[in-house]
């Protein structure tokens, strides 16, 4: 069965701080991979997504991620947070008609 | 456009009871799925839906059963309610898996079994 992993589970950071969450999938095919994002209370959002092309992508409020197919990694990265980027973000893979989810990150912005 | 909308929102069941979630999404999707979120597991696949009058068994579908009569709509039924299924229900719908691939999430639901 496919996987996908985050072994970053709770990350405090303070604003201004550079962010980059892990996320690492096994499957050896085409993948179409995601990033989500879920507010508290709130429903999951999408943050970036990859299809083909530009391994560098960029997402909503400044975030990006970039895959790595020699490392089956698909990073996602912002360079300066804010408290409102508080959340629980999840990593997500496409191999077929399932999506398959990380376990999530939740992320806290000290002010 | 209201998206994906799930229903109810809140539910507190009894041991051994039964119910029904609906999900509607007004997108013209193909795709529709059914998750359940649980602390530290992450977002679990319970069934899908690839089309009207199809479904088909995620990751833990034991206990639930689904139906896809309506293209706009995917309800998922709890026969007999346990403890277990204490968790919040997130429906999603995609165009296909093909073209944006892209998840559509509802509000979520969330059910308590006592």
């Amino acid at each position: 069965a496919q996987s996908v992993s985050q072994h970053n589970h709770h990350v405090i950071l303070s604003e201004a701080a550079s962010l980059e969450l892990g996320c690492n999938y096994s499957y050896g095919g085409t993948v179409n991979l995601f990033w989500y994002v879920q507010y508290p209370g709130q429903h999951l959002q999408l943050l970036l997504k990859y299809f083909s092309g530009d391994p560098l992508v960029k997402g909503i409020k400044g975030f990006e991620a970039e895959l790595i197919k020699s490392k089956f990694s698909f990073n996602l990265r912002k360079p300066s947070v804010q408290w409102s980027d508080t959340a629980e973000y999840f990593c997500a893979v496409n191999t077929g008609n399932q999506f398959y989810f990380g376990t999530g990150t939740s992320l806290t912005v000290i002010p | 456009n209201a998206g994906v909308t799930q229903t109810p929102k809140f539910r507190v069941l009894k041991t051994g009871q039964s119910m029904t979630l609906l999900c509607a999404q007004d997108m013209n999707h193909e795709y529709m799925y059914w998750y359940r979120q649980d602390p530290g597991m992450g977002l679990r696949l319970i069934h899908y839906s690839v089309g009207e009058g199809t479904t088909a068994k995620g990751e833990v579908p034991d206990g639930y059963n689904v139906s896809r009569l309506k293209k706009q709509n995917f309800l998922l039924g709890l026969e007999s309610a346990a403890p277990s299924q204490t968790s919040v229900y997130f429906c999603a719908s995609s165009y296909s898996r093909t073209n944006t691939g892209e998840l559509f999430f509802g509000e979520g639901s969330r059910l308590t079994v006592l």
